[in-house]
Formats: C-alpha cells, sequence, structure tokens
C-alpha cells in the first residue's frame, strides 16, 4: 500500500538545528519531497531527492534517505522563527506520475 | 514569471450547491493536479489533467469532476455539496516529460459548506 507516516509535532530553540522525520511504504517511489506550508498559504516546495541518493544539502537543509529502511529526514540547520511551520513530507504513487502522497505534517514551533 | 493562481481565495456553500474552482498553472507547465486538505491533514489527491483528460484520479466520488482548457488552465466542480466537502483545495502544476515532474502549488481556495 501507498501511505507517509510523520510525527505530528517538534518545538526546538532559535538557532538549534530541526530534524523532522518521515516514513514510507512504496519502495517504487523514484522521487521524495519536502513541502513547507504557513498557517492559510498553499504548499511550497523545499526541496526533494532522487532515490538514488543518500543525502542532498540545500543551504540550511539537509536531506537524508535510507531507501532500506523506507526513512527520510529534513534537518534545518540554525533554525529560525521564520521557519515555523507544516512541514510535509510526500512521495510520488508507484506510476511516479499524477499523484504525491502526503505524510499529516509535522508542525515545527520555533522558541526564541 | 507568475507561480501558480486560484479563484476565489475564499468561498461560502450551503449543502446541495455546486461549486467551481479554478487553476492557472505556472508558466511553461502542461499538467495540473487538484488535491483536498481537510483541517489538520496531509493533502489528499483528487485527479490529475494533461492533454485536456483527466490522467489519473484519487479516491473521490463522482460528484468531483474537472477539465483542463487548451491554455492548460483547469478548473474543478463539486456537486451536490457535503458538510464534509469544506477544506483547502489545492491546485498544483507540473511539466509533464520533465525527469522528475515536480509539482508546485498554488495558495488554495478555501470553502466553507455550511
Amino acid at each position: 500500500g501507498e501511505d507517509v507516516e510523520q510525527s505530528l509535532f517538534l518545538s526546538v530553540r532559535e538557532g538549534d538545528s530541526s530534524v523532522i522525520n518521515c516514513t514510507y511504504t512504496d519502495s517504487s517511489s523514484t522521487y521524495l519531497y519536502w513541502y513547507k506550508q504557513e498557517p492559510g498559504a498553499g504548499l511550497q516546495l523545499l526541496t526533494y531527492i532522487f532515490s538514488n541518493m543518500d543525502m542532498k544539502q540545500d543551504q540550511r537543509l539537509t536531506v537524508l534517505l535510507n531507501k532500506k529502511d523506507k526513512h527520510l529526514s529534513l534537518r534545518i540547520a540554525d533554525t529560525q522563527t521564520g521557519d515555523s511551520a507544516i512541514y510535509f513530507c510526500a512521495e510520488h504513487g508507484s506510476s511516479n506520475t499524477g499523484k504525491l502522497i502526503f505524510g499529516q505534517g509535522t508542525t515545527l514551533q520555533v522558541k526564541p | 514569471d507568475a507561480g501558480v493562481t486560484q479563484s476565489p481565495t475564499h468561498l461560502i456553500k450551503t449543502r446541495g450547491q455546486q461549486v467551481t474552482l479554478r487553476c492557472s498553472p505556472k508558466s511553461g507547465h502542461d499538467t495540473v493536479s487538484w488535491y483536498q486538505q481537510a483541517l489538520g491533514q496531509g493533502p489528499q489527491f483528487i485527479f490529475q489533467y494533461y492533454e485536456e483528460e483527466e490522467r489519473q484520479r484519487g479516491n473521490f466520488p463522482d460528484r468531483f469532476s474537472g477539465h483542463q482548457f487548451p491554455n492548460y488552465s483547469s478548473e474543478l466542480n463539486v456537486n451536490a455539496l457535503l458538510l464534509g466537502d469544506s477544506a483547502l483545495y489545492l491546485c498544483a502544476s507540473s511539466a509533464t516529460g520533465t525527469s522528475q515532474e515536480t509539482q508546485y502549488f498554488g495558495p488554495g481556495t478555501r470553502l466553507l459548506v455550511l
């Protein structure tokens, strides 16, 4: 089946690193994505990783992929109050076109 | 370069009514997907349009229908509205044939059914 799971809430202090975790079930997924949603807004694409990669770094963001365990993580370095939002992990369905399958979202709270 | 746009931003309807939501894709994109996001949940895929045809459909009833126009813009129609249809409706556009077909989302239309 197709399912994506995330922990619901994470609270960190400003300046600390945040790590948001995700597990997925579809081993045929080629691309995995992280999106950010601020209150009342749509989804902003943060980054994505191809399934033949273990890691991808983009400025303060680091994505780690453990394909064997079907585990994806997003690390945000030097977390700022502006990073407070809901973060969604998503995988493509088995056809790799069409639908994205999203987790429930992790609410990141950054305390000053 | 305009991103994905959606209209209206907010909408209030009553049970049994019909609603039409609109989406214009990002420049250069030819594929439009629609998602429903209930409060506190992740987005759920409704369907995707490419070349003016529904290419893939999620687990939504026939009350949900759509259309894609020659300029790649799209409409989502929902008939016989139920209270449970209250949600944020998100449109995403992508370019079919690119390596990852990344989907870029619009700001959404918030629908409230009373």
